[in-house]
């Protein structure tokens, strides 16, 4: 079964400081993986998507993200965090075509500081 | 653009009672899905929807449950006899290939 982990629950930067969400998955096969992102009191929104294509993805509002099968990881990063960026980010996997159910980590949510 | 519709947003029933949440997927799009969110918990898979079909259904997705889709635009799930632990945020989701659209969500409260 796949799985992902998502270090850090909480993690607070300044504005204009660079945003690093850590995500580290556990897959039996070759993984997709995506970033979400959760505005409060809204649904999920695709923020992007690997599937086996270029290693490192770049998503929407600035966002990118790098897989690294030696690490196992797909962390997410901005250069430059903008307040608007405070919310809950998920990352999720899945296996085969990637039509499959995704599994989703537990969440970080980010806070932004003026 | 484009947007996975789902109605109600907000929707408190008694203990007992059937709901049904209601959820317009993104029109070209084949595979649809139901998650749900207890509070301050993850995202969890209930089931997937393929061709007129259940293809894929977690644990959680017991005989309360059932998902349809009675024509051609709308998917909706019913859970028969609504518990306590029901309460959650459902989320329906679709695909045509990888990488799910999500809806903004119905809050389900039980009471």
């Amino acid at each position: 079964a796949q799985s992902v982990t998502q270090l850090g629950s909480h993690v607070s930067v300044s504005e204009g400081a660079l945003v690093l969400l850590r995500c580290n998955y556990s897959s039996s096969v070759p993984p997709y993986l995506f970033w979400y992102v959760q505005y409060p009191n809204q649904g999920l929104q695709l923020l992007l998507k690997y599937t086996s294509a270029a290693t490192l993805v770049k998503g929407i509002n600035g966002f990118e993200a790098e897989f690294k099968k030696s690490e196992t990881s797909f962390h997410l990063t901005k250069p430059s965090a903008h307040m608007s960026d405070a919310a809950e980010y998920f990352c999720a996997v899945t296996l085969d075509t990637g039509r499959r159910a995704l599994t989703f980590g537990s969440g970080t949510r980010l806070q932004v500081q003026p | 653009e484009p947007e996975v519709t789902q109605t109600p947003s907000h929707q408190v029933t008694q203990m007992g009672q059937e709901v049904i949440l209601r959820c317009v997927p993104i029109s070209n799009h084949l595979y649809f899905y139901w998650y749900r969110q207890i509070l301050g918990q993850k995202v969890e898979f209930l089931v997937s929807f393929y061709n007129n079909e259940i293809s894929e259904k977690s644990e959680i997705f017991d005989d309360q449950f059932s998902v349809e889709r009675p024509d051609g635009s709308n998917f909706t799930l019913k859970i028969r006899s609504t518990k306590l632990e029901d309460s959650a945020m459902y989320f329906c989701a679709s695909t045509r290939d990888r990488g799910a659209f999500f809806g903004q969500g119905t809050r389900l409260t039980v009471v």
